[in-house]
């Protein structure tokens, strides 16, 4: 299907063990995103990519890892998942050009207990 | 820096009624400015976007937005409420020599019947 997908939707990990969020697009956009959505905090970036290979911290960057080696892919990582680290989690994706509008997956509710 | 403030944690309007969200940005050249939804458990959604031009932008599903460049202000405007548009509503901007969006906090919008 076309569109930019997260997997998993829903997660329950326990402190200290890694995870893996998923993100793919189909619509071989240059920019990719992640952000994280808090209650009074709105939306926050975590880590931005302009192009394969190249990455970039956000606002909020600590306890994250990324990596891009394909167009269409941006795995967000938690190394040693925190309870500070519960969240949901957006993927987006955004064409070259300076008027271009981003889209958003559908987010990655993660639970650390 | 780049930044937004959705003054309003929460909008209650009656169906038929008029809908205003507020936002106001700070970015220090000429800013892009975008209004997305989000329904509940949903990602988010683009309404619309403000590049150049008419101050007055029309987006998705009857929105339409008003920019003032000596207020620093982007109030989303509906005419007419419906039940339908309860979500959560997002103000974004970007510089237009960046390229990662900056939100608010989200306002809240309940619509009832």
């Amino acid at each position: 299907d076309a569109g930019i997908t997260q997997s998993p939707r829903y997660k329950i990990t326990e402190t200290g063990r890694q995870v893996t969020l998923m993100c793919h697009q189909t619509w071989s956009h240059s920019y990719m995103f992640w952000y994280r959505q808090d209650l009074g905090h709105g939306l926050r970036l975590i880590y931005y990519s302009a192009a394969a290979d190249i990455t970039d911290k956000g606002e909020v960057p600590d306890g994250y890892v990324v990596s891009r080696s394909k167009t269409e892919n941006f795995p967000l990582t938690l190394e040693s998942a925190t309870r500070s680290q519960t969240s949901v989690y957006f993927c987006a994706s955004r064409e070259t050009g300076r008027f271009t509008e981003a889209f958003f997956g559908q987010g990655t509710r993660l639970t650390v207990v | 820096a780049q930044s937004v403030a959705q003054p309003e944690d929460q909008v209650n309007v009656a169906e038929g009624n008029p809908l205003t969200v507020k936002c106001t940005y700070s970015v220090s050249g000429n800013p892009y400015l975008f209004w997305y939804v989000q329904y509940p458990n949903r990602g988010l959604q683009f309404l619309l976007k403000y590049i150049t031009g008419d101050n007055l932008v029309k987006g998705s599903y009857g929105f339409e937005a008003e920019f003032n460049k000596s207020q620093t202000s982007f109030h989303l405007k509906k005419p007419s409420a419906l039940v339908s548009d309860s979500a959560l509503y997002f103000c974004a901007v970007r510089d237009k020599d960046d390229y990662k969006l900056s939100f608010g906090a989200g306002t809240t919008v309940t619509v009832r019947a």
